[in-house]
């Protein structure tokens, strides 16, 4: 079975929209991490946001936010007031473990292809 | 470093060569990991590299594909006898540590094309 879902493989918005990209896992762990990273043609990837199980609070930084509904299993990225810059590829990723020290890779979804629009 | 190197950036090789990849890790991080993109495609786990642990080899493809980390920092991926199918950016990150929020930070990867 997948441990990060993404259905969406590409997903248009209209610049200065809100957009929701979809993530959803699949983990027996009670501790664990996700993440969100953005990669843009060029190739590297960017650390976008991290929430981990236990957080309370959904975490957000600058224009993105992570909607976090633990009882789903969903953990949506959703990016405010969208940038022409914000066209990239952006990928869901959970780690296992949390932090009793034997924690280790992040398992990756296979992305979703933003294009903004003017 | 500022961030984590890959050298070389492009490397395309012949079927059955042997090629080695390597990674400059971010200074005083312990943690170290490999995965593998092919085109248009997701993040493949590869290796992972903990401090003095240990690596965890469960994504390797195959007996061609090794790692190895020397005094704790710089590693490299070795493929022998490559196949076409081994064609992929080979991408590296390092963390901090390797549990909770420790966030990994990629290198830029190295393209691997095999004719």
């Amino acid at each position: 079975a997948q441990k990060i879902t993404q259905t969406q493989p590409g997903m248009f918005v209209q610049e200065k929209e809100a957009v929701t990209l979809d993530c959803t896992y699949d983990t027996s762990d009670q501790s664990y991490g996700l993440f969100w990273y953005k990669q843009p043609s060029s190739g590297e990837m960017i650390f976008l946001i991290y929430q981990g199980s236990y957080d309370e609070q959904n975490a957000t930084e600058g224009r993105y936010s992570l909607n976090f509904q633990k009882a789903r299993k969903s953990a949506n990225l959703v990016i405010s007031a969208s940038q022409l810059g914000d066209s990239a590829m952006y990928f869901c990723a959970m780690r296992e473990g949390g932090n009793t020290g034997t924690a280790s890779k992040l398992t990756f979804g296979t992305g979703t292809r933003l294009q903004v629009t003017l | 470093g500022a961030g984590v190197s890959q050298s070389p950036s492009n490397k395309v090789t012949e079927k059955g060569k042997d090629v080695e990849l390597r990674c400059d890790p971010i200074s005083g991080h312990t943690a170290l990991y490999w995965y593998r993109q092919s085109l248009g495609q997701g993040l493949e786990f590869l290796i992972y590299f903990q401090g003095n642990s240990a690596p965890d080899k469960s994504g390797l493809p195959s007996d061609r594909f090794s790692a190895e980390r020397t005094g704790g920092s710089v590693s490299t991926l070795t493929i022998q006898r490559t196949q076409q199918e081994d064609s992929a950016v080979y991408l590296c990150a390092s963390s901090p540590g390797g549990s909770g929020a420790n966030v990994l930070t990629f290198g830029a990867g190295s393209r691997l094309t095999v004719l």
